[in-house]
C-alpha cells in the first residue's frame, strides 16, 4: 500500500525567510512523487514532481523539493517565502511497483506567511 | 494548453436527490481519476477509468458510479444524496506514461 505523511498541520513562517514543509512516504516499489497547492475554494495546483533522475526537483513558482531515498522524504522548499505563498499544500504519491494508478494525498500542510 | 474540465462548477441538491458530475480530460490521456474532498480534508480517491475501463476502484460509495465514454470524457453518477456528500469533487487525468496528473478546477457539490 501506499502512503504520505505531512507532520505538520501549519506551517508559520516570516516573508522573506526559507520555508520548508515535510512530507515522508510509503511505498513498495519506487515512488513517483508530486507537491499540489491549493488556494481557498479552488482546484489543485501542479507545482513540481520527482520521477526519476536528480534528487533535487525544481518547480513552480521558486519551489523546489528534494528526494532522500534513504529518509523516505520529499520536502518542499523555497529559499524566500512570500505572502502570496500563503495556501494549502499537498504531497501525494504513486507507487510504481504496484498497479494502483491513482496518487494518495498527504493531510495537507497550511503554510502561512506573515508580512 | 488544454486543461481539464469539469462542469457543472457549483451544484445544490436535496437530499435523497441525485446528481451527474461530468469530466473532460486533457487530449490524448487515456486515465481518468475520481477525487472527493470534504471540508478540510486531503483529496480522497474514488475511482479511477483506464481506457475506457474501471481500472481502480478506492473509497467510493455503492451509491455513487461511474464510466468513461467512448470520447474519454466521463461521469460521476451520484444517488441518493446524503449531507455528508457536500464535498469539492476534482477530476484529474494522466498521459499513458503516468508520469503526471493534472486536476480539473472541481465540482463543489452541496447537499442540503
Amino acid at each position: 500500500a501506499q502512503s504520505v505523511a505531512q507532520p505538520e498541520d501549519q506551517v508559520n513562517v516570516a516573508e522573506g525567510n526559507p520555508l520548508t514543509v515535510k512530507c515522508t512516504y510509503s511505498v513498495s516499489g519506487n515512488p513517483y512523487l508530486f507537491w499540489y497547492v491549493q488556494y481557498p475554494n479552488r482546484g489543485l495546483q501542479f507545482l513540481l514532481k520527482y520521477i526519476t533522475g536528480d534528487n533535487l526537483v525544481k518547480g513552480s513558482y521558486g519551489f523546489e523539493a528534494e528526494f532522500n531515498k534513504s529518509q523516505t522524504s520529499f520536502h518542499l522548499k523555497k529559499p524566500s517565502a512570500l505572502v502570496s505563498d500563503s495556501a494549502l499544500y499537498f504531497c501525494a504519491v504513486r507507487d510504481n511497483g504496484t498497479g494502483r494508478r491513482a496518487l494518495t494525498f498527504g493531510s495537507g500542510t497550511r503554510l502561512q506567511v506573515q508580512p | 494548453a488544454a486543461g481539464v474540465i469539469q462542469s457543472p462548477r457549483h451544484l445544490i441538491k436535496e437530499k435523497r436527490e441525485t446528481a451527474t458530475l461530468k469530466c473532460y480530460p486533457i487530449p490524448r490521456h487515456d486515465t481518468v481519476y475520481w477525487y472527493q474532498q470534504g471540508p478540510g480534508q486531503d483529496p480522497q480517491f474514488l475511482i479511477s477509468f483506464y481506457e475506457k475501463m474501471q481500472s481502480d476502484k478506492g473509497s467510493i460509495p455503492d451509491r455513487f458510479s461511474a464510466q468513461q465514454f467512448s470520447d474519454y470524457h466521463s461521469e460521476l453518477n451520484m444517488s441518493s444524496l446524503e449531507l455528508g456528500d457536500s464535498a469539492l469533487y476534482f477530476c484529474a487525468s494522466s498521459p499513458p506514461d503516468r508520469s503526471g496528473y493534472t486536476f480539473g478546477s472541481g465540482t463543489r457539490l452541496t447537499v442540503v
